[in-house]
């Protein structure tokens, strides 16, 4: 069983709607969570990251941590085609970069 | 040009063939990562590097070694090439992690390996 599980998809949603993608994570010893974007056909790139448990807003992401149920969560307000993408939730220990990575859910956000 | 640059972007092997890839980057960063991304399990990592003389496995590092040349490149060799290393292979680096700061891994484009 993969440390962090994630709902591969697809997802299709319209434009403006409000998007929430989940993972679930099994090691309780994960301190950092990060959301990774992956277009087609490009490397990932950090969309943001969470440290321990709460909430992190960046314009229309936000990140959300529950340690106590080990749920890591990112909505998106105002869905954009721009939007469209692979997001991959990670986790990892304190002061360790050996990221576990969940599946990645396919996002379509259609005009 | 690009930070992160991948050799060769795709590859096409035959089973027992042997494979190197190859990683450079300009960000000047002391770590680097491979990973392999397959569909429904995501990016697993296969190694990754501190610096030139630290090297350490990954989640997945059996069937592959890896050699770390300078600071700027880092390999990837599959010594004897078989199917189920058919992927999606990423080349990542980073900053030394903070405390409370997760710092970035900035990724390869990626390269395309098929073995027959």
């Amino acid at each position: 069983q993969k440390e962090v599980e994630q709902d591969p998809g697809p997802l299709s949603v319209p434009e403006g709607a409000i998007v929430s993608l989940n993972c679930t994570y099994s090691n309780s010893a994960f301190q950092y969570f990060m959301w990774y974007r992956q277009y087609s056909r490009k490397g990932p790139e950090l969309l943001m990251y969470t440290y321990s448990s709460g909430n992190k807003e960046d314009g229309r992401f936000t990140a959300q941590v529950d340690k106590s149920s080990k749920y890591i969560s990112l909505f998106i307000r105002d869905s954009q085609p721009s939007d469209s993408a692979t997001y991959l939730c990670a986790s990892t220990v304190y002061n360790n970069n050996d990221m576990r990575f969940g599946a990645g859910t396919r996002l379509t956000v259609k005009p | 040009d690009a930070d992160v640059t991948q050799t060769p972007r795709n590859r096409i092997t035959k089973t027992g063939k042997r494979i190197m890839l190859e990683c450079s980057q300009t960000k000047g960063h002391d770590r680097m990562y491979w990973y392999r991304q397959d569909p429904g399990l995501g990016l697993r990592l296969i190694y990754y590097s501190f610096d030139v003389k630290d090297i350490n496995k990954g989640e997945i590092s059996d069937g592959y070694s890896v050699s770390r040349q300078a600071q700027a490149k880092f390999s990837l060799s599959l010594e004897s090439a078989i199917p189920n290393q058919t992927a999606l292979y990423f080349c990542a680096t980073s900053d030394p992690p903070l405390a409370g700061v997760h710092n970035e891994q900035f990724f390869g484009p990626g390269t395309r390996l098929t073995v027959l």
